[in-house]
């Protein structure tokens, strides 16, 4: 079946860098897009950005642009997102979700998420 | 910066019917937005339910349904369950390609 594994919990210093991992599995992983959604806590969900998976470009939401990296292993269907300058305020949990093939407005498989600490 | 708002809760009786509504901050919601619209149980990831506009996802049991009404998206249930009480969220797509959630509502099934 599809799957999308994260990577486990991370914790940070304020000014450092985070990169969470999301293997794919049950499905072709370049024909489809994947994208990076985060929820703070007790807060709402946050769409960060999407990549296609066979390696093609990244577009960023604009509060994300400069700060996060989007990019994907087609050797071993596994997409990653690095966020860096970390703050107190990216504590939160980041999910990897499986996009449509053609269209970016189609979500259906949700990672587990990977939770994110930012601390000093 | 685009704001997509929900109501922040809302409260169905066992069986009754309920509408959560999403708008944008941009004006009316259209097909063109493709409204998705997702559940969150505590402790869970968010299952979707519901894309472009009203289109189920195969596990979506058939009292949810979306739709357009005036100028926002809407999910509908009808004949709430206990294990409905969950946060539900829209998310629209602005092109670019852009996309927003909205806040969520808490629904309360009580």
């Amino acid at each position: 079946q599809v799957q999308l594994v994260q990577s486990e919990t991370e914790v940070k210093k304020p000014g450092a860098s985070v990169k969470v991992s999301c293997k794919a599995s049950g499905y072709t992983f370049t024909s489809y897009y994947l994208h990076w959604v985060r929820q703070t806590a007790g807060q709402g969900l946050e769409w960060m950005g999407v990549i296609k998976a066979n390696g093609g470009s990244a577009t960023y939401a604009p509060k994300f642009q400069g700060r996060v990296t989007m990019t994907s292993d087609t050797s071993t269907t596994t997409a990653y997102m690095e966020l860096s300058s970390l703050r107190s305020e990216d504590t939160a949990i980041y999910y990897c979700v499986r996009g449509g093939t053609l269209t970016y407005y189609y979500f259906d498989v949700w990672g587990r998420g990977t939770l994110v600490t930012v601390s000093s | 910066q685009t704001v997509v708002t929900q109501e922040p809760s809302l409260t169905v009786s066992p069986g009754g019917t309920v509408t959560l509504t999403c708008a944008s901050s941009t004006g009316a919601v259209t097909s063109g937005y493709y409204p998705n619209w997702f559940q969150q149980k505590p402790g869970q990831a968010p299952r979707p339910l519901i894309y472009s506009t009203s289109n189920r996802h195969s596990w979506t049991p058939a009292r949810f349904s979306g739709s357009l009404l005036g100028d926002k998206a809407v999910l509908t249930l009808s004949g709430a369950q206990p294990e409905d009480e969950a946060d539900y969220y829209c998310l629209l797509y602005y092109g670019g390609p852009q996309l927003v959630f909205g806040g969520g509502t808490k629904l309360t099934v009580l």
